[in-house]
């Protein structure tokens, strides 16, 4: 059974840094692109990066850029998202979700999310 | 980053269809097409139909998606009570290299 499990989340405060992880099980994770998307609360969907299938490629939204990292250890099944210099407008959960190939930027399996709060 | 465009929000009467739209551009829906995704409250997306039209396995045929030019649409025929939710649709830019948004359609089942 396909499972993305994000895991990470917490209270930050402005400026520091945070690790978001996203666990995969179920499919093969080396051959999927993944994204990481966030929701500010009451808000609608944001699209934060996507890695392509190997790592070659990366993408990210401009609110991001130069903050925020996205990888992978396909060794691990594992998605990371490295987040620094973090501002409240970061607030929101963060979900992972996978695309339907290796490259396809569709977002076919969402995970549940986890929190990310900034605040001082 | 410019998003794409969702109506706010759609109201219609059960066991009708609604019709939900999605404006882009030339860079993204125009030549990329558009995914659709519904969320309910308190819940993570689903994924409703694929950039070609298609459903993903166990998405209803109640839910069909289209396009024409830079406009897509979703459209859901015999609403029932579980169809209110919030929806959206997706595509990639391919001009600037990322993934834009609607702003989302909350649908209300009369």
């Amino acid at each position: 059974q396909l499972q993305l499990v994000e895991s990470g989340g917490g209270v930050v405060q402005p400026g520091g840094s945070l690790r978001v992880s996203c666990a995969a099980s179920g499919f093969g994770f080396s051959t999927s692109g993944i994204h990481w998307v966030r929701q500010a609360p009451g808000k609608g969907l944001e699209w934060v990066a996507f890695i392509r299938f190997d790592g070659s490629g990366k993408y990210y939204a401009d609110s991001v850029k130069g903050r925020f990292t996205i990888s992978r250890d396909n060794s691990k099944d594992t998605l990371y998202l490295q987040m620094n210099s973090l501002r409240t407008e970061d607030t929101a959960v963060y979900y992972c979700a996978k695309g339907p190939g290796p490259i396809e930027w569709e977002q076919e399996d969402w995970g549940q999310g986890t929190l990310v709060t900034v605040s001082s | 980053q410019a998003g794409l465009t969702q109506p706010p929000s759609v109201s219609k009467d059960l066991r009708q269809t609604a019709t939900l739209t999605c404006t882009g551009n030339n860079n993204n829906v125009g030549n990329q097409g558009a995914a659709w995704l519904q969320q309910h409250q308190g819940h993570p997306p689903k994924l409703l139909s694929y950039r070609d039209n298609s459903r993903p396995s166990g998405i209803s045929e109640r839910f069909s998606a289209s396009r024409s030019g830079n406009t897509a649409s979703l459209t859901i025929t015999g609403l029932q009570p579980e169809d209110e939710a919030d929806y959206y649709c997706s595509a990639w830019d391919s001009s600037l290299d990322v993934v834009v948004f609607g702003g989302g359609t909350k649908l209300t089942v009369l």
